[in-house]
């Protein structure tokens, strides 16, 4: 169906609190992203995953992390969310069976109070 | 430092008239470019990719590419108002792995 599912869509969590946030792809995509996008920041690249277990830090990894046990889902992890973490994050994937495009999910607004 | 600039960073057409959005490079190593558009409230989505210089066209949209300048546009004609969004400028060394995106130019089509 060539789809990246994002949950959940809208968070809102106290600071200290763990944040977990989901993303499954149905394209088999080896490569996987965490990006978050901020209002006149354009979209920061957190983590990208080149497949099971091979994670590698982006831009901005301070704060978060990842896991990927299977190739169709990648996990975004805040330990303690913090208010500078509220932000819109997006997943996506790539593969060599998509041209290498980008497929990105819809996005998941996490608010930190 | 940014890798990819986009100008303007704001852009108001009239309904029918041309778009003109501009993308340029930092980094010589970048080969291949896309354009993604973001609507309110959804993810961004591929618009059009271009690996050579240049022109591609695919329908009203119209990119170019000039890797000497590490420039690349990205030209919309006959703008309707459905084509008001965000859009982005992505570049990849490899065409794969890590993607650079600039902070993107916000287009009003005004009916």
């Amino acid at each position: 169906d060539m789809k990246v599912t994002q949950m959940p869509r809208y968070l809102i969590k106290r600071m200290g609190e763990n944040v977990l946030l989901e993303c499954g792809q149905d394209m088999s995509h080896e490569t996987m992203y965490w990006y978050r996008q901020d209002p006149g920041l354009g979209l920061q690249l957190i983590y990208i995953s080149y497949d099971v277990d091979s994670n590698s830090e982006g831009d901005i990894p301070k704060g978060y992390r990842v896991s990927r046990k299977k190739r169709e889902h990648f996990s975004l992890i805040l330990d303690s969310a913090k208010t500078n973490q509220t932000s819109v994050y997006f997943c996506a994937s790539t593969g060599t069976n998509s041209g290498n495009t980008l497929y990105f999910g819809e996005g998941s607004r996490l608010i930190v109070v | 430092q940014q890798k990819v600039q986009q100008s303007p960073e704001s852009l108001s057409v009239p309904e029918g008239g041309m778009a003109s959005l501009n993308c340029t490079s930092s980094d010589r190593n970048f080969q291949y470019f896309w354009w993604y558009r973001q609507h309110s409230g959804e993810g961004p989505k591929a618009l059009m990719s271009i690996f050579s210089d240049g022109d591609k066209k695919e329908g009203r949209f119209t990119a170019h590419l000039n890797k000497a300048s590490l420039h690349v546009s990205l030209h919309i004609r006959d703008s309707q108002p459905s084509d008001s969004a965000l859009y982005f400028c992505a570049a990849s060394e490899s065409g794969y792995q890590n993607f650079y995106f600039g902070k993107g130019t916000s287009l009003t089509v005004i009916p």
